[in-house]
């Protein structure tokens, strides 16, 4: 089955900075990668996601790169706040199949 | 996306009691699941369903049980609670299609003494 790798498990940076989350898939067959934010005590909601037949999607201070070949894809943040400070969760799936395959979460911190 | 809710919030129960948690959906979705989290674990899938009557074993099913016998409902029943299945679980639910707006419950804080 499909196995999704998330690193860093913890990332602390500086309000303004920008923040990197990489996740690295197995299965070639996944063709939609969503991403979800999870603030402390709430539901994981989705912030962002991308289709295997697009390389990069942005939205506002939030994109998502995906390179296919070497099977990973990224989150990038621009400009940190501290509102978001929350749990990162990377995701993969099938075309066909509606059951993601979830990272195990990288926590941000984002220091006034 | 009051669309999609579970009860209760907070369950406190015994080690050997069955307790059921509740999940409820509004927009007839096709899929729903259950997930627990746990720190370092992130979300593991206990069990899924594709449609009404259909259900399917995720990652960790053991000591869980699920039903599916309308749409819009898919509790989730611990037979015989142990300390281990103290954790937080989520409910969700997808339609089919490339914008399946998969989408999260609240969570059930679950603690078995």
């Amino acid at each position: 089955g499909e196995n999704v790798e998330q690193h860093p498990s913890t990332l602390s940076v500086q309000e303004g900075d920008s923040a990197v989350i990489k996740c690295t898939y197995s299965d070639s067959a996944s063709n939609y990668f969503p991403w979800y934010k999870q603030e402390l005590g709430k539901r994981p909601q989705l912030i962002i996601d991308i289709r295997s037949n697009v390389g990069e999607k942005k939205d506002q201070r939030i994109a998502v790169t995906l390179n296919k070949t070497a099977k990973h894809f990224s989150l990038h943040i621009t400009e940190t706040q501290p509102e978001d400070s929350a749990v990162y969760f990377c995701a993969a799936s099938k075309g066909g199949s509606y059951i993601p395959t979830f990272g195990r979460g990288t926590s941000l911190i984002v220091h006034p | 996306d009051a669309g999609i809710t579970q009860s209760p919030r907070y369950k406190i129960t015994e080690t050997g009691r069955q307790v059921t948690l509740m999940c409820h959906q509004t927009w007839s979705h096709s899929y729903m699941f259950w997930y627990r989290q746990d720190l370092g674990h992130g979300l593991r899938l206990i069990y899924y369903s594709a449609a009404a009557d259909i259900t399917d074993k995720g990652e960790v099913p053991d000591g869980y049980v699920v039903s599916r016998s309308k749409t819009e409902n898919f509790p989730l029943t611990l037979e015989s609670a142990t300390r281990s299945q103290t954790s937080v679980y989520f409910c969700a639910s997808s339609g089919t299609g490339w914008d399946y707006g998969y989408t999260f419950g609240s969570g059930t804080r679950l603690t078995v003494v």
